[in-house]
């Protein structure tokens, strides 16, 4: 099977901007999470998705927003960015959300905030 | 929320075995212990889980304690390959039985030839 994609693999924005990320689960997984990772604050978890429904969010502002559409395939938009959003998003899809799922990580896109 | 605490880096000789060690002392009875590794700028892959027993699979092996506030992570035969950072992570059921993964900062595996 094909791993979980991510696109585009590499962004560069300026502040004020705005982003959408993609990412492409695992044929037949159905839930997908985001995580923001960064030096110093390590890996940090964005939000959740089953069946096109955000199953769970992390701590993050409202900027950061997702769907999910019925091809399981996610988005992430990030708005009016800031110097502090540079970091590496990561994707990760699993079959479903239950606590024995182990979820598959994609490789990331690398938003870089100027 | 379960935590979990690693030491922040190791060294190891190559083709030796590399045991990584993760406290999580405040676990609960139905968390699982996972362990992934992320290779730098890519994308953390999954190495092993378990709930209580020992587990060992074609990457590593997984010894929890009778009390599951630790567990260790070995790779038996270290190769250059395996220099990353090791995370070792709890899965966290909330409410409504949703859950994520809290991460720390993992441990910094440096293999050496």
């Amino acid at each position: 099977k094909a791993g979980v994609t991510q696109t585009p693999r590499y962004l560069i924005k300026t502040r004020g901007q705005q982003v959408t990320l993609s990412c492409s689960p695992i044929s037949g997984h159905r839930s997908v999470s985001w995580y923001q990772q960064t030096p110093g604050q390590g890996l940090q978890f964005l939000f959740e998705y089953f069946s096109e429904t955000q199953r769970n969010k992390g701590n993050f502002p409202g900027r950061f927003s997702g769907r999910q559409f019925s091809n399981s395939r996610s988005e992430m938009n990030v708005s009016t960015l800031e110097l502090g959003d540079s970091a590496l998003y990561l994707c990760a899809s699993s079959p479903m959300v239950s606590s024995t799922d182990t979820q598959y990580f994609g490789p990331g896109t690398r938003l870089t905030v100027l | 929320d379960a935590k979990t605490t690693q030491p922040p880096s190791m060294d190891c000789a190559e083709g030796r075995a590399a045991n990584l060690p993760c406290n999580h002392s405040t676990i609960s009875g139905n968390e699982y212990v996972y362990w992934y590794r992320q290779i730098h700028s890519q994308g953390p892959q999954y190495i092993i889980h378990g709930l209580k027993n020992n587990e060992t699979n074609e990457m590593a092996s997984l010894i929890i304690t009778e009390d599951r506030k630790s567990s260790t992570l070995i790779l038996p035969h270290a190769t250059l390959r395996d220099t990353a950072v090791y995370y070792c992570i709890v899965r966290v059921a909330d409410a409504g039985n949703n859950r994520k993964l809290i991460w720390g900062l993992g441990t910094s595996l440096a293999v050496n030839p």
